[in-house]
This record gives C-alpha cells, sequence and structure tokens, in this order.
C-alpha cells in the first residue's frame, strides 16, 4: 500500500476560524511532512516530523501548528489564518533520515481557501 | 542554497511525439526524483533514481541519474493525452529530509 490519504479535500475559512487538516499513511513511514504548494509553483517544505517528533520547521508562522499524534497520523491545525494563505496544502511520508530509499510519497492534498 | 534548473519551463507537443526534459544543478544530489501532477492532485512518483548513472525506466519513462550526480532526465516515448500535466524533478543531499524541486515542466498535449 503506497497511499497516502488526507481529509478534507477542500475546505474554506474564515480567518477567525479554527481548522485542522488531517493525513495518514499505512506504508511503516516513520517521517511525515506538511507542503504548502501556490499555483504554478513546487510544493514548498514546512514541518517534518521524524520518529512523531518535529525535526524540521521552515519557520512557518505560528497560526499553523503541526501535530504527529502517532507513527501513521499527521495533523495541521489552522488559527487565524491570513487569504495569502489559501493554497494546496499537501502530506508526504517516506523512510525516515539515513536509510537508502527515502523517497517521498504524497496525498492527494487539501485545497485551502480564506476567505 | 540548492537549486534546481528545470528546462523547458513548458512544453506544446502532438501526441504520438517523444519528450524529454531534465534539471541541473550546481550541487550535488544523492537522489533524483521525478513526479507528475495534475490539477488539483498531489504529486504521484514516477521514477526514483539513486546510483549515479543509473538508467531506469517505468513503462514509457526512462529517467537518468547524470554521472556527476549534479543532472538528471526525463524521456516520455510516444506521448498520449494522459501524459498532460506538470513534471517536477526534485532531489535529496545526502542525510537530508528537505527536497530540492525544480520549477516544473508544463507539458500540453495536441491530440
Amino acid at each position: 500500500d503506497t497511499e497516502v490519504t488526507q481529509t478534507p479535500k477542500h475546505l474554506v475559512m474564515g480567518m477567525t476560524n479554527k481548522k485542522s487538516l488531517k493525513c495518514e499513511q499505512h506504508m511503516g513511514h516513520r517521517a511525515m511532512y506538511w507542503y504548502k504548494q501556490k499555483a504554478k509553483k513546487p510544493p514548498e517544505l514546512m514541518f517534518v516530523y521524524s520518529y512523531e517528533k518535529l525535526s524540521i520547521n521552515e519557520s512557518v508562522p505560528s497560526r499553523f501548528s503541526p501535530e504527529c499524534p502517532n507513527s501513521s497520523l499527521l495533523n495541521l491545525h489552522l488559527h487565524a489564518l491570513q487569504p495569502e494563505d489559501s493554497a494546496l496544502y499537501l502530506c508526504a511520508s517516506s523512510l525516515p533520515r539515513g536509510y537508502p530509499y527515502n523517497e517521498q510519497f504524497f496525498g492527494p492534498g487539501t485545497r485551502l481557501t480564506v476567505l | 542554497g540548492q537549486q534546481l534548473n528545470q528546462s523547458p519551463q513548458s512544453m506544446f507537443i502532438q501526441e504520438g511525439e517523444d519528450v524529454s526534459m531534465n534539471c541541473t544543478s550546481s550541487s550535488i544530489f544523492n537522489t533524483w526524483l521525478w513526479y507528475k501532477q495534475d490539477p488539483g492532485e498531489g504529486p504521484v512518483l514516477l521514477i526514483a533514481l539513486y546510483k549515479a548513472g543509473e538508467l531506469t525506466s517505468n513503462g514509457r519513462l526512462t529517467a537518468q541519474f547524470g554521472i556527476t550526480r549534479k543532472d538528471s532526465f526525463l524521456n516520455i516515448s510516444a506521448s498520449i493525452p494522459s501524459d498532460v500535466g506538470i513534471y517536477f524533478c526534485a532531489g535529496l543531499i545526502q542525510g537530508a529530509q528537505k527536497l530540492v524541486f525544480g520549477q516544473g515542466t508544463r507539458l500540453t498535449i495536441n491530440p
């Protein structure tokens, strides 16, 4: 099973709302990632979790709060977002750092619109 | 920081034609990955390359890891309408977790 799932597929929220994005994988991967992608651009890394611990935060604003409850799940909590945060949010997973075959597998994404 | 120069930025071809795109960098990478992305969807991994000089095929797709470890190319033979999309190369340095992406090649096919 090489599938990463994400919910919801689409999300519209106001600037005062609190919402969460969810990601799940059952490939036994111990590294999970959040990316943000704007139209016609490549994905930009936001966070990396390795063995359920946050290992990389690419200077992301605190209105984005990641959480890794267990080795299969990754959440992204959203609060007080701005319209410019509207984008496709992608989750990915891979074997952890140090493994020779560490390609990242992406989920289908959540299309977020902030009004 | 590392950058990947991906070319061409866009291609307009006829169905049945072969396609070639490449990525170059001034940095050495230990892994090269090629992804395809359809509108509104996540990138799908097409081919992963792990050794300098490695040539790998996946159906009509062929990719190579350059000998210098600073470049990679992807070829698509006999293109079909479902090949339409954006193709991204990505490189990974040994021990790193951050993928370095190219800017993408947008492929359009005229039937």
